[in-house]
C-alpha cells in the first residue's frame, strides 16, 4: 500500500513568517493530495487539496505544490497568524483509500 | 445540514465488551470511511464504503466490522474490545466514488480498560 511521510513533526515560527510542511509518498498511482488542519479536540478540516494533473494551487495565504516525479508535495502558509496554530495533516489517495501523514504541530508565536 | 454526526462522543468499555459506534451523514455522500487517530500516528483507515451494500478494508481492519445498509449510515462495530483499541475514532464522508474532499465528524473518544 501507500506510505505517506510528513516532516517536520513540529514547527515553530514567528507571526508573519512563512511555514512550509513537506510530505512524500511512495505509490505513483496516488492522484489526489488533500491537506487538513486540526485544532485541539476538534475534527480535521480540509484547507486545500491538489490533484495529480496540477503542479500548484493557491488559496489566499495557503498554497500547495506537487512534484510527481519526486513524489513529494508541500504546504506553504505565508504571513502566519496565531490562529494558524494547529496540527496539519497531509494525505494521499489511491484506489479508494486515503493514507495520512503523521502530522505537523505548527506553533505561531505572537 | 448536520453534516457527519457521530455518537457517542465518549465511551469507556471493559476488555471483551462489544459496542457499535454510529455514523450518519445527511449530504447523500456515496463514500464513507472510519479512521482511528492515535498520538503521533495521524489518521489510519479502518474500513471504507463506496456506496450502500459495499464495504472494504483499510490499513487496520482487525477487530472491527462495518456494514452499509443505507447511504446515510455507516456503523463501526468492535467485536471484543481490547486496550489497544483505545483511540479517537473519526467517521468521514465525501461525494461520489472518486477522490473528493472528506467531511469529518466530531469523533468518538473511546477508552478500553
Amino acid at each position: 500500500g501507500e506510505n505517506v511521510e510528513q516532516h517536520p513533526s513540529t514547527l515553530s515560527v514567528q507571526e508573519g513568517d512563512s511555514a512550509v510542511i513537506k510530505c512524500t509518498y511512495s505509490d505513483s498511482a496516488s492522484n489526489y493530495f488533500p491537506w487538513y488542519k486540526q485544532e485541539l479536540g476538534k475534527r480535521p478540516q480540509l484547507i486545500i487539496d491538489i490533484r495529480s494533473n496540477v503542479g500548484e494551487k493557491k488559496d489566499q495565504r495557503i498554497a500547495v505544490t506537487l512534484n510527481k516525479t519526486a513524489k513529494h508535495f508541500s504546504l506553504h502558509i505565508t504571513e502566519t497568524q496565531p490562529e494558524d496554530s494547529a496540527v496539519y495533516f497531509c494525505a494521499g489517495y489511491n484506489f479508494n483509500k486515503f493514507y495520512f501523514g503523521s502530522g505537523t504541530k505548527l506553533n505561531v508565536k505572537p | 445540514n448536520a453534516g457527519v454526526t457521530q455518537t457517542p462522543k465518549f465511551q469507556v468499555l471493559k476488555t471483551g465488551q462489544s459496542m457499535t459506534l454510529q455514523c450518519a451523514q445527511d449530504m447523500n455522500h456515496e463514500y464513507m470511511s472510519w479512521y482511528r487517530q492515535d498520538p503521533g500516528m495521524g489518521l489510519r483507515l479502518i474500513h471504507y464504503s463506496v456506496g450502500a451494500g459495499i464495504t472494504d478494508q483499510g490499513e487496520v481492519p482487525n477487530g472491527y466490522n462495518v456494514s452499509r445498509s443505507t447511504t446515510e449510515d455507516f456503523p463501526l462495530r468492535l467485536l471484543s474490545a481490547a486496550p489497544s483499541q483505545t483511540s479517537v475514532y473519526f467517521c468521514a464522508s465525501s461525494q461520489g466514488q472518486g477522490p473528493q474532499p472528506q467531511h469529518f465528524g466530531d469523533g468518538t473518544r473511546l477508552s478500553i480498560l
